[in-house]
């Protein structure tokens, strides 16, 4: 069962360090979306991408987080220069189609970090 | 006005009653809805989506849209203790290409 695959599941980083979280769409998805989830709270939209292409970034913070979704290999969400108010479970979702066309998204387990 | 509002809760209910879950999106313009289960600790569940105004069922499942109204709605029949989540309400706005999700509302099924 080829489904969305996050890792690493759990990320422990110091502040300042560098977190980079990987997800795998499911098979035969192009079109990944990166949420931020808080404790008792609503997912927040980051990132929308397809290969090789940022198509909206508009939920990403301007600073020390970016994003890519490669020809090859997993989809990265980066957070340089961690701080504390970083820590959340991080979902990655994934569609066959894009919004227009009806985008139902699959998630996967998420990563949990914690800056300490 | 946040663009996806539901109920926080909690919704108790009774095994075997049904449960009715709301949601209203701000932007009239939206045109798809989704409906996802997120059990404590773990990763959100599609369980629905409706993109037409009108009832459409899956199993013990309904989903409700009401586009005039801005108002979309859950209802689980036989609710069951296995039916114990918080029920996210997603939704679509035009002009762009995210989801934006409510808080969802956290539900409680008593045996």
């Amino acid at each position: 069962n080829a489904g969305v695959m996050q890792n690493p599941r759990h990320l422990v980083r110091r502040r300042g360090q560098e977190a980079r979280l990987r997800c795998s769409p499911m098979k035969g998805h192009s079109h990944v979306y990166w949420y931020r989830q808080l404790p008792e709270e609503g997912l927040k939209f980051m990132v929308y991408l397809q290969k090789e292409n940022i198509i909206d970034e508009s939920g990403m913070p301007k600073e020390r987080f970016s994003a890519e979704f490669p020809k090859e290999g997993p989809s990265i969400l980066r957070i340089q220069q961690v701080v504390r108010g970083d820590s959340a479970a991080y979902f990655c979702a994934s569609s066959a189609r894009g919004q227009l066309a009806g985008n139902e998204q699959f998630f996967g387990p998420g990563t949990r970090l914690t800056v300490l | 006005q946040k663009e996806v509002e539901q109920n926080s809760g909690p919704l108790s209910v009774p095994e075997g009653a049904i449960a009715s879950l709301n949601c209203t999106y701000s932007d009239r313009g939206s045109q798809s809805f989704f409906w996802y289960r997120q059990y404590s600790g773990k990763s959100p569940e599609l369980i629905m989506f409706i993109y037409s105004n009108g009832d459409k069922e899956d199993g013990r499942f309904t989903a409700q849209l009401n586009k005039a109204s801005q108002y979309v709605s859950l209802l689980i029949r036989d609710s069951q203790p296995s039916d114990s989540a918080t029920y996210l309400c997603a939704v679509n706005p035009p002009g762009g290409f995210k989801t934006i999700f409510g808080a969802g509302t956290r539900l409680f099924v008593k045996a």
